[in-house]
């Protein structure tokens, strides 16, 4: 069982938005920021979205991430077939001194 | 181009010892922190440990401390990570990911390609 939170599985179709969600507590997500990654199939973890909401050059706008208190968000607007792909949230732990992961959700375009 | 390799992955007995490699290039290793990352099938990604540029800020996470040892040696720009009292539940793949940033604020900027440790008699 992962300390953060999220669905194991999303779903849209082309062109839809789509948001993933990733709960958290007050020592990870409600005192440090957060981070999101997508690892398409057989392939590597790869940078998403960081602190928060900032996009690494090279990643489309469609993706936007925004935190709440110990809850935080991925959106993915207008779906595309090669979004399709597990993404996972992370967050630094304060009391365990580590970063900790979401359990992931599997995104399926239809 | 930052490339992070790893090496050192195979089938090892329970109780068994392995030692990964981490070889990075395309950028200043000494200036970053690094982590080990592990993914199961069942348990997603798991983080496994840090080490801060200069080697002097080291965590684990508590599912292999006492049993891992991380490190690192700027002059070969390499990471290391010595698994010690290997476990059936070790078995994973295990990435080598550069930090940006300070811990609390940071995050995974790069991954390497990641290598399969399978612990299994």
């Amino acid at each position: 069982q992962s300390v953060l939170t999220q669905p194991p599985s999303a779903s849209g179709t082309p062109g839809q938005r789509v948001t993933i969600s990733c709960s958290g507590s007050s020592s990870n997500i409600g005192s440090n920021t957060v981070n999101w990654y997508q690892q398409l199939p057989g392939t590597a973890p790869k940078l998403l979205i960081y602190t928060n909401n900032q996009r690494p050059s090279g990643v489309p706008d469609r993706f936007s991430g925004s935190k709440s208190g110990t809850s935080a968000s991925l959106a993915i607007s207008g779906l595309q077939s090669e979004d399709e792909a597990d993404y996972y949230c992370a967050a630094w732990h304060d009391s365990l001194s580590g970063w900790v992961f979401g359990g992931g959700t599997k995104l399926t375009v239809l | 181009e930052v490339q992070l390799v790893e090496s050192g992955g195979g089938l090892v007995q329970p109780g068994g010892s392995l030692r990964l490699s981490c070889a990075a290039s395309g950028f200043t290793f000494n200036t970053y922190s690094m982590n080990w990352v592990r993914q199961t099938p069942k348990k997603g990604l798991e983080w496994v440990s840090f080490i801060d540029s200069i080697s002097s800020t080291i965590y684990y996470a508590d599912s292999v401390k006492g049993r891992f040892t991380i490190s690192r040696d700027n002059a070969k720009s390499s990471l290391y990570l010595q698994m010690n009292s290997l476990r059936a539940e070790d078995t994973a793949v295990y990435y080598c990911a550069r930090q940006t940033g300070y811990y609390r604020i940071g995050y995974f900027q790069h991954w390497g390609p990641g290598t399969l440790v399978t612990v299994s008699s």
